[in-house]
């Protein structure tokens, strides 16, 4: 959706870090998601990040928020083939709601 | 638990024609939700129920789309009659409470002819 914005390509070399960027426009937003879609299946929760928090790490995965810019990144350590996919960026203010970016298709290389 | 479970994988069907979409949410999720994904507008909530209780139907396209649940474990969407322009994939989702992690199905790939 409009609200929530990243850029739509990204190829990277397997074994290099991955970053994806997303912005946001409300203020408001609660909480930020990943989501990863692999080709012919739905999409699955990688993270998640409250919006008072600055950073969360998950393994290989490291969300940072820049709350003042409005700006959330994914970066994936040690970038694998399994993770060609298209992630989203997503934002809700503490209800049903999801708000999704277009998706950003993510194509590793060997 | 099997996750959520969408069927048909696949349909095509001709314009005009009734199609309905079927869902089985994760047991014991109180929330569910249509999504519909295409090219042009990414992924837009359709309808959202808690309950069993249609919550919000505002992302509903227009008359010909409704959707139910008339229980706890079982939700239909249909489109009457079906246009090319609803060819998608469309997403159901299940969530133990409002605001809790979604569980996507991996979706129904909606072709009108």
């Amino acid at each position: 959706g409009e609200d929530v914005e990243q850029s739509l390509f990204l190829s990277v070399r397997e074994g290099d870090s991955s970053v994806i960027n997303c912005t946001y426009t409300d203020s408001s937003s609660t909480y930020l998601y990943w989501y990863k879609q692999e080709p012919g299946a739905g999409l699955q929760l990688l993270t998640y990040i409250f919006s008072n928090m600055d950073m969360k790490q998950d393994q290989r995965l490291t969300v940072l928020l820049n709350k003042k810019d409005k700006h959330l990144s994914l970066r994936i350590a040690d970038t694998q083939t399994g993770d060609s996919a298209i992630y989203f960026c997503a934002e809700s203010k503490n209800d049903y709601k999801l708000s999704f970016g277009a998706g950003t298709t993510v194509t590793v290389r060997a | 638990d099997a996750g959520v479970i969408q069927s048909p994988r696949h349909e095509v069907t001709e314009m005009g024609q009734e199609v309905t979409l079927r869902c089985k949410p994760i047991s014991g999720h109180n929330s569910l939700f249509w999504y519909r994904q295409t090219m042009m507008r990414g992924l837009e909530l359709l309808i959202y129920f808690n309950n069993n209780v249609p919550i919000d139907d505002s992302g509903m396209p227009e008359d010909r789309f409704s959707a139910k649940m008339p229980n706890a474990s079982f939700s239909t969407l249909k489109i009457q009659p079906s246009e090319p322009r609803d060819s998608a994939v469309y997403f159901c989702a299940s969530s133990r409470a409002e605001n809790t992690e979604a569980f996507f199905g991996q979706g129904t790939r909606l072709t009108v002819v």
